[in-house]
């Protein structure tokens, strides 16, 4: 496709499940990021992949969370034993490979989870 | 202290309004983002900066390094421009987007 894909675009869960979210970056990107957005709050960083490097997860907010890229392909972020605060939104974006050129980032538009 | 800070937080103006939203940071950077994101919406990357200043139709976005400073500016606001305005930054030696806490933008008719 001509964006970054995320599925699904919802996902309503009962606490203590397991949820998988995916990610379908742009063909030929390189850097892949998941974010969340709790509601009314801003942006936090998760997790960054950048090519066969080993993944930053310096913002993984505990053990239940992991993620997940295949190469320089599909993405999943997984959510273990699910807690009402995890509701919020993730957002996944990729950016191509150049970054001396200082390269964009395209975001998808989110999978928007509650757990109820 | 957060790396990003955005200001206003929330800003309200009269349609045809020119709006100025400001970004300073305290890391140094190889580029700074601008990014709109829309009620129950994604996000669209309006900007990316590294130096000096660009246009897109009403927008226009300045980046001062060594102040460690950017503005956003809109000209002629319309309500259609209501939407949370995002600063990002990306440090000197990474990839990782560092995010501001946004400045929420109503424009009324």
């Amino acid at each position: 496709g001509a964006g970054v894909s995320q599925s699904p675009s919802n996902k309503v869960t009962e606490k203590g499940k397991d949820v998988e979210l995916r990610c379908d970056p742009i063909s030929g990107h390189t850097a892949l990021y998941w974010y969340r957005q709790r509601l009314g709050q801003g942006l936090e960083f998760l997790i960054y992949f950048q090519g066969n490097s080993a993944p930053d997860k310096s913002g993984l907010p505990s053990d239940r969370f992991s993620a997940e890229r295949t190469g320089e392909s599909v993405s999943t972020l997984t959510i273990q034993r699910t807690q009402q605060e995890d509701s919020a939104v993730y957002l996944c974006a990729s950016s191509p490979p150049n970054r001396v050129q200082n390269t964009e980032a395209f975001f998808g538009q989110g999978t928007r989870l509650t757990v109820v | 202290k957060n790396e990003v800070e955005q200001s206003p937080q929330n800003l309200t103006a009269q349609e045809g309004e020119f709006i100025t939203i400001n970004c300073s940071y305290s890391v140094g950077i190889s580029a700074l983002h601008w990014l709109q994101q829309h009620p129950g919406g994604g996000i669209v990357s309006l900007f990316m900066l590294s130096s000096g200043k660009k246009k897109h139709g009403r927008l226009i976005a300045t980046i001062n390094i060594q102040e460690k400073h950017s503005s956003l500016h809109i000209t002629a606001s319309h309500p259609r421009d209501s939407a949370v305005y995002i600063c990002a930054v990306i440090g000197e030696y990474g990839n990782k987007l560092v995010f501001g806490a946004g400045t929420i933008l109503r424009v009324k008719s």
